[in-house]
């Protein structure tokens, strides 16, 4: 089975600035990775699929990046709107899809 | 706007058995497959179980396979995920989603507890 691995655990950001979340897969996933954004009390909400395409709505400020074992997320300016827990999920080994354990963004 | 609502989660036994069900509208249920994936403070997200459009696929995590069978009704646009053999561990949040393997929308998902 993958393992994926995502850093930070926590990330601080201010408002305005940039986050930059990584998710690391145990061995190659090529394109098969997507990205859920989960808010408090809320259910996750995908946000990129694919690695690099951004779900339907989704605003310009997020960017999804990377290929095979190593894949990036960045929020480029953060707003209020965006504290949350981010995972990534593989799905090129698929079943089964599996997911990191999350990074957990606020606001500095 | 899409909707999928849950039911069906409570209090179980060790061994015991639940039936959750997903209502969809806003969407052409038969033209998508369907997943559930369950939540856990310590585990986080997991995968359970995903079905395919036509009904004839079915597909389970280790951890489950033989314990839970997932299945759907199209004229009621209705998912199920019926949960046998229950455990502690099978404590969690189930969402129910739509579209498979990425998850494309998600319910606001039904608590299971397994406690004796």
């Amino acid at each position: 089975e993958i393992v994926m691995t995502q850093s930070p655990a926590t990330l601080s950001v201010s408002p305005g600035g940039r986050a930059t979340l990584f998710c690391r897969a145990s061995q190659s996933v090529s394109s098969g990775l997507a990205w859920y954004q989960q808010k408090p009390g809320q259910a996750p909400k995908l946000l990129i699929y694919d690695a690099s395409s951004r779900a339907t709505g989704l605003p310009a400020r997020f960017t999804g990046s990377g290929s095979g074992t190593d894949f990036t997320l960045t929020i480029s300016s953060l707003q209020s709107e965006d504290v949350a827990i981010y995972y990534c999920q593989q799905y090129n080994h698929w079943p089964p899809g599996t997911f990191g354990g999350g990074t957990k963004v606020e606001i500095k | 706007e899409v909707q999928l609502v849950e039911s069906g989660g409570g209090l179980a036994q060790p061994g015991g058995s639940l039936r959750l069900s997903c209502a969809a509208s806003g969407l052409r249920f038969s033209s998508h497959a369907m997943s559930w994936v369950r939540q856990t403070p310590g585990k986080g997200l997991e995968w359970v179980s995903a079905i395919n459009d036509r009904g004839d696929s079915t597909y389970y995590a280790d951890s489950v396979k033989g314990r839970f069978t997932i299945s759907r009704d199209d004229s009621k646009s209705t998912l199920f995920l019926q949960m046998n053999s229950l455990r502690v561990d099978d404590t969690a949040i189930y969402y129910c989603a739509r579209d498979s393997p990425v998850c494309t929308a998600w319910g606001q998902g039904t608590l299971v507890t397994v406690s004796s």
